[in-house]
């Protein structure tokens, strides 16, 4: 079975755009939940959303939205990039309550 | 952030040598898991504990979650090349709600 897949692989954005992310979960699994890992660090949740709610939301600004689709697909967006938003953006689906099983992610270098 | 406090920061050892690290926190978690990340790709799921007190083994590895509920450690017994990469410990409060919360990583390089 395909595990998590997310596109692009690779992305470079300049200051002020805005970029969108997208990820396909597991087969069967209904929630997908985002992080972003800054280099050297650990991941750090972003949103969760479970059968197209939002479920939860970590500490980042309103220019990061995300939203799910009727196939459990899932797109993050930012708005307004800035230098920091350079990170690797990980997509992590799970079964219900489940464990979370992480796609290869999208690195975002904001120039 | 928050982040758990996960040590050592980095590990140099031999193979064939045995590897102990463990992640804390100032609060009370009550699930624990401990993932594998290799250069360029996503965190893979190594181990999951869901009781305070748990020891559960995959394979080398053995990890437990602490009886206080804050804290858990990981052991690789008899490390092979391929245990090279970046080892994090997560924990998360609500059992069902998907927010993990992760520590800073201990990288571990083996040298042949």
């Amino acid at each position: 079975d395909a595990g998590v897949t997310q596109s692009p692989t690779h992305l470079i954005k300049t200051r002020g755009q805005h970029v969108t992310l997208r990820c396909s979960p597991i087969s069967g699994h209904k929630s997908v939940s985002w992080y972003q890992q800054v280099l050297g660090q650990g991941p750090q949740f972003i949103f969760q959303y479970y059968e197209k709610e939002e479920r939860g939301r970590g500490n980042f600004p309103d220019r990061f939205s995300a939203r799910q689709f009727p196939n459990y697909s899932s797109e993050l967006n930012v708005n307004a990039l800035l230098l920091g938003d350079s990170a690797l953006y990980l997509c992590a689906s799970s079964f219900s309550e489940g464990e979370q099983y992480f796609g290869p992610g999208t690195r975002l270098t904001v120039t | 952030g928050q982040q758990l406090n996960q040590s050592p920061q980095s590990m140099f050892i031999q193979e064939g040598e045995d590897v102990s690290m463990n992640c804390t926190s100032s609060s009370i978690f009550n699930t624990w898991l401990w993932y594998k990340q290799d250069p360029g790709e996503g965190p893979v799921l190594l181990i999951a504990l869901y009781k305070a007190g748990e020891l559960t083994s995959n394979g080398r590895l053995t990890a437990q979650f602490g009886i206080t509920r804050k804290d858990s450690f990981l052991n690789i017994s008899a490390s092979i090349p391929s245990d090279v990469g970046i080892y994090f410990c997560a924990g998360q409060k609500i059992r069902g709600a998907q927010k993990l919360v992760f520590g800073q990583g201990t990288r571990l390089t083996i040298n042949p």
